[in-house]
C-alpha cells in the first residue's frame, strides 16, 4: 500500500497570499497518477487537480499541480477567501487507493 | 447534471450490517467510462476509500476492509450499493458514494461525489 504523508498539517495564511501544499508518496506514484481535492466543513471533497497537473472542469487557474515520482505540490498563487478548507493528495498508481492525511489552510 | 445519492439507516448497532445504496441520477451507471465507489471519513479524520465496481459487476477491495464488505450493482435501478457487516463504534463516519474515472481498466481518480451519509454505530 502506497502511504501518502502531506505536510504541513496546517497553513496559516492571509487572502492574497500564496499557498504551497506538499505531498510525499511511499512509493514512486507511476506517470503522475496523483489527484487533489478540497473539503469544505459539511460539504464532499471536490476535485481540483487529476495527473498531477491537470485542472478538473471548472477549477480557477489560481490552482495548480506539479511533481512526480515521490514528491507532488499543490500551488494556489492567490488565496480567494472561498479557498479556505482542507485539501488531500491521492494515489491512484495501484490499489488500495490512498489519500494523504490533510492539510488544513485556514485564515491567518 | 450527474448527482449521485447516498440512503440508508443512520444508526446501526455493534455487530449488525451497514446496508447503504447510491443512486445515481443524470447519467448511466453503464457507462464503460467509470467505477462506482464508497469512501469513508470518520467524524474529524481524514479519507479512506472502501471499494469501487464496474457495472458489469468486476470490483476491487480495500484489503483493510475487504472480508467485512460486500460491494454491488443494479443496473436496471441505476444504483450500487455497500454492504459492511460486523460494525463495530471505528466504523463510525460519513460514507460517501462516488463516480470513479476508468484508467486501463482500473480505478483513478473520484470527479462526482455525493453528499455523503452520517452513520453511526451504538446500542
Amino acid at each position: 500500500e502506497i502511504v501518502l504523508t502531506q505536510s504541513p498539517g496546517t497553513l496559516s495564511l492571509s487572502p492574497g497570499e500564496r499557498a504551497t501544499l506538499s505531498c510525499r508518496a511511499s512509493q514512486s506514484v507511476s506517470s503522475s497518477y496523483l489527484a487533489w481535492y478540497q473539503q469544505k466543513p459539511g460539504q464532499a471533497p471536490r476535485l481540483l487537480i487529476y495527473g498531477a497537473s491537470s485542472r478538473a472542469t471548472g477549477i480557477p487557474d489560481r490552482f495548480s499541480g506539479s511533481g512526480s515520482g515521490t514528491d507532488f505540490t499543490l500551488t494556489i498563487s492567490r488565496l480567494e477567501p472561498e479557498d479556505f478548507a482542507v485539501y488531500y493528495c491521492q494515489q491512484y498508481t495501484s490499489s488500495p487507493w490512498t489519500f494523504g492525511q490533510g492539510t488544513k489552510v485556514e485564515i491567518k | 447534471q450527474l448527482q449521485l445519492q447516498e440512503s440508508g439507516p443512520g444508526l446501526v448497532k455493534p455487530s449488525e450490517t451497514l446496508s447503504l445504496t447510491c443512486t445515481v441520477s443524470g447519467g448511466s451507471i453503464s457507462s464503460s467510462n467509470y467505477y462506482w465507489g464508497w469512501i469513508r471519513q470518520p467524524p474529524g479524520k481524514g479519507l479512506e476509500w472502501i471499494a469501487s465496481i464496474y457495472y458489469s459487476g468486476s470490483t476491487f477491495y480495500n484489503p483493510s476492509l475487504q472480508s467485512r464488505v460486500t460491494i454491488s450493482v443494479d443496473t436496471s435501478k441505476n444504483q450500487f450499493s455497500l454492504k459492511l457487516s460486523s460494525v463495530i463504534a471505528a466504523d463510525t463516519a460519513v460514507y460517501y458514494c462516488a463516480r470513479q474515472q476508468r484508467f486501463y481498466g482500473s480505478g483513478s481518480y473520484l470527479n462526482y461525489w455525493g453528499q455523503g451519509t452520517l452513520v453511526t454505530v451504538s446500542s
